[in-house]
């Protein structure tokens, strides 16, 4: 059974700060998902990462993945308030039609 | 396009009632899939679809009933609600498979009492 673990769990952080978030998980897959949730809304895609040493990069966020490792993390770069919000990597389950979510990472980055 | 439409956005339930929340979606998606929210617990997959007259089951499927008779439609069904069923719940769809990209509703917030 995949299971997927991100941590740190909550940040807080001061706006031009540099912080990662890390997205473990425990078998085998190929593609992983960032998403974004603002308070009270619903979720949207941030990143699609489909290969080992896929990097993408948006704004302040880049995003990469280790499939020997199974691991990826997203990289937030000069924190500007703008970026608080909840953040989660999703890993499709191979041989499966299921994506599964970790617990989600909620920023809050602070003046 | 209006993209993936939940409804109703707000449901306030008690114990024992039956309801449905409805999702549709415009873009001729094949994959719908249900999620349900809780505080600390991340998404979890109730049920999906991959095409018409096509559900599986997800991670927590218990007290939950789906069907797809249309592409566009699939509603989830609580049979006889219980307070743990109070949670956010969310339709997504993607053009193929949990393997693309997923497109969110914008959630039901459902409290049974």
């Amino acid at each position: 059974e995949l299971k997927v673990e991100q941590n740190p769990l909550f940040l807080s952080m001061q706006e031009g700060k540099n912080y990662t978030i890390y997205c473990n998980y425990s078998t085998t897959s190929d593609r992983l998902y960032w998403y974004r949730q603002d308070p009270g809304k619903s979720l949207e895609s941030l990143f699609v990462l489909l290969s080992n040493g896929a990097v993408k990069q948006e704004g302040r966020l880049m995003a990469s993945l280790d499939t020997k490792a199974r691991l990826s993390t997203l990289h937030i770069t000069a924190a500007v308030h703008d970026l608080s919000a909840t953040y989660f990597c999703a890993v499709h389950q191979g041989g499966s039609e299921k994506l599964v979510f970790g617990k989600g990472t909620k920023l809050t980055v602070n003046p | 396009n209006a993209g993936v439409t939940q409804t109703p956005k707000f449901q306030v339930l008690k114990t024992g009632q039956s309801m449905t929340l409805q999702c549709a979606q415009d873009m001729n998606h094949e994959y719908m899939s249900w999620y349900r929210q809780d505080p600390g617990m991340g998404l979890r997959l109730i049920h999906y679809s991959v095409g018409a007259g096509i559900t599986d089951q997800g991670e927590v499927p218990n007290g939950y009933n789906v069907s797809r008779s249309t592409t566009e439609d699939f509603p989830l069904r609580l049979l006889s609600a219980a307070p743990s069923q109070t949670s956010v719940y969310f339709c997504a769809s993607s053009s193929q498979g949990a393997d693309e990209k997923l497109f969110f509703g914008s959630g039901t917030q459902l409290s049974v009492l």
